[in-house]
């Protein structure tokens, strides 16, 4: 069964550095997202994006973060000068279109920020 | 905008037993999915079992079933033959419809299986 893939799987960074997380959604998708997860705290939308834009964002992502498909597999969520804050655990979901089909989520990348 | 609450942190179970995890929600839209995923300690999203409100039969997936009151807004997951497998926190979720179509969580549930 296909598998959204995400990339590292752990990572460590010195707080104010930038860091590039990177998913690989099904192939068939058109809908990918972004969430974090604190740790000990629930899952928290960060952004959305279809057709090659942002379609939602939360209050979260703000200009310390971006998202990009840099070309037709990738989408990666960049964060500029991490802070301690940061440190979670980020979840990649794709989904392939309108109606009942269920989000896919990868199996995160916990960033680590010292 | 749409809450998710789950009043319960923590649940235990002895194996082969049967439990049931509370989930309550809020929202103004009358179509919407709901959803259950399990997180087992290697902190992976798992779909467990999903719901349709235009639907008024309640979903099921071998051990897994789920008593959607709709009324209530009350979305609460049975786990039926509890395995030590099943062990994990169980977070629902929402999904409207319309605009991104993103996913509302709820804090979670951490359940406990015993031998």
């Amino acid at each position: 069964e296909p598998e959204v893939t995400q990339t590292p799987s752990h990572q460590v960074t010195q707080m104010g550095q930038e860091v590039i997380l990177r998913c690989v959604p099904i192939s068939n998708h058109l809908y990918f997202y972004w969430y974090r997860q604190i740790l000990g705290q629930k899952v928290e939308f960060l952004v959305s994006f279809y057709n090659n834009e942002i379609s939602e964002k939360s209050e979260i992502f703000d200009d310390q973060f971006s998202v990009e498909r840099p070309d037709g597999s990738n989408f990666t969520l960049k964060i500029r000068s991490t802070k301690l804050e940061d440190s979670a655990m980020y979840f990649c979901a794709s989904r392939p279109d309108r109606g009942n089909q269920p989000q896919h989520f990868g199996d995160g990348t916990r960033l680590s920020i010292l | 905008a749409q809450t998710v609450t789950q009043s319960q942190p923590e649940m235990s179970v002895q194996e082969a037993e049967t439990v049931t995890l509370s989930c309550t929600y809020d929202t103004s839209e009358s179509d919407y999915y709901l959803f259950w995923y399990k997180q087992p300690p290697s902190r992976q999203m798992i779909l467990v079992i999903r719901q349709e409100a235009y639907k008024q039969q309640n979903a099921t997936e071998n051990r897994f079933s789920v008593n959607f009151q709709k009324a209530a807004k009350s979305f609460s997951l049975k786990i039926s033959d509890s395995q030590l497998g099943d062990a994990a926190m169980y977070f629902c979720a929402y999904r409207g419809q319309g605009g991104s179509e993103k996913l509302v969580f709820g804090k979670g549930t951490k359940l406990t299986v015993n031998p």
